[in-house]
């Protein structure tokens, strides 16, 4: 079953807000990844995280791999009307490849 | 390079029907694996492959079947279609151990009536 809490569901926001989503497990990661899909295409990675702590950016994107290994953080600055779709982060328990996926949480902007 | 290409687009199955989705990609990745993505679930890891000739079961196994022969292509075949495999099904490949990201490809929409 899932084993990533993925949160918010669903954000509806003004655009130039900031957004804030996290993913949350009770097992420890080793990988957190964050991915962005658009209607009728496959998900797309933004951010790879591969450090307790470490804060990557990329564009108005900040993602941060929580201290305690145990969660992950996705930051979006300024939104536009492009940063609609669905975000899924997705995260690697052990020495492999298998990674779980969080549900995702929808992102809608009003213009 | 075209990245992970996936065939059909779409496709609809009426229940006992088997098909192969088709998947292929020209990056010279080791790791493959297929997902399926319904509604409110994310995607869950149906199988994947660590390289040639060697594939490994992922959460939701049961009904798919999936084969290795090549580097580049990596086919899942359902064996006899069900309505619960109604879904979006995406390959996906990856490098490898060290470096976990996988990229997708566009999806295969599957109805079974």
């Amino acid at each position: 079953g899932q084993q990533l809490n993925q949160s918010p569901q669903s954000m509806f926001i003004q655009e130039g807000e900031d957004v804030s989503m996290n993913c949350t497990s009770s097992s420890i990661f080793n990988t957190w990844l964050w991915y962005k899909q658009d209607p009728g295409e496959g998900p797309v990675l933004l951010i790879a995280l591969y450090k307790a702590g470490e804060l990557t950016s990329n564009g108005r994107l900040t993602a941060q791999f929580g201290i305690t290994r145990k969660d992950s953080f996705l930051n979006i600055s300024a939104s536009i009307p492009s940063d609609v779709g669905i975000y899924f982060c997705a995260g690697r328990r052990e020495y492999g490849n298998k990674l779980v996926f969080g549900a995702g949480t929808i992102l809608r902007v009003k213009s | 390079n075209a990245g992970v290409t996936q065939t059909p687009k779409f496709q609809v199955l009426k229940t006992g029907q088997s098909m192969t989705l088709q998947c292929a990609q020209d990056m010279n990745h080791e790791y493959m694996s297929w997902y399926r993505q319904d509604p409110g679930m994310g995607l869950r890891l149906i199988h994947y492959s660590v390289g040639a000739g060697i594939t490994d079961q992922g959460e939701v196994p049961n009904g798919y079947n999936v084969s290795r022969s090549t580097t580049e292509d990596f086919p899942l075949r359902l064996l006899s279609a069900a309505p619960s495999q109604t879904s979006v099904y995406f390959c996906a490949s990856g490098r490898g151990m060290l470096k976990n990201e996988q990229f997708f490809g566009p999806g295969t929409r599957l109805t079974v009536l």
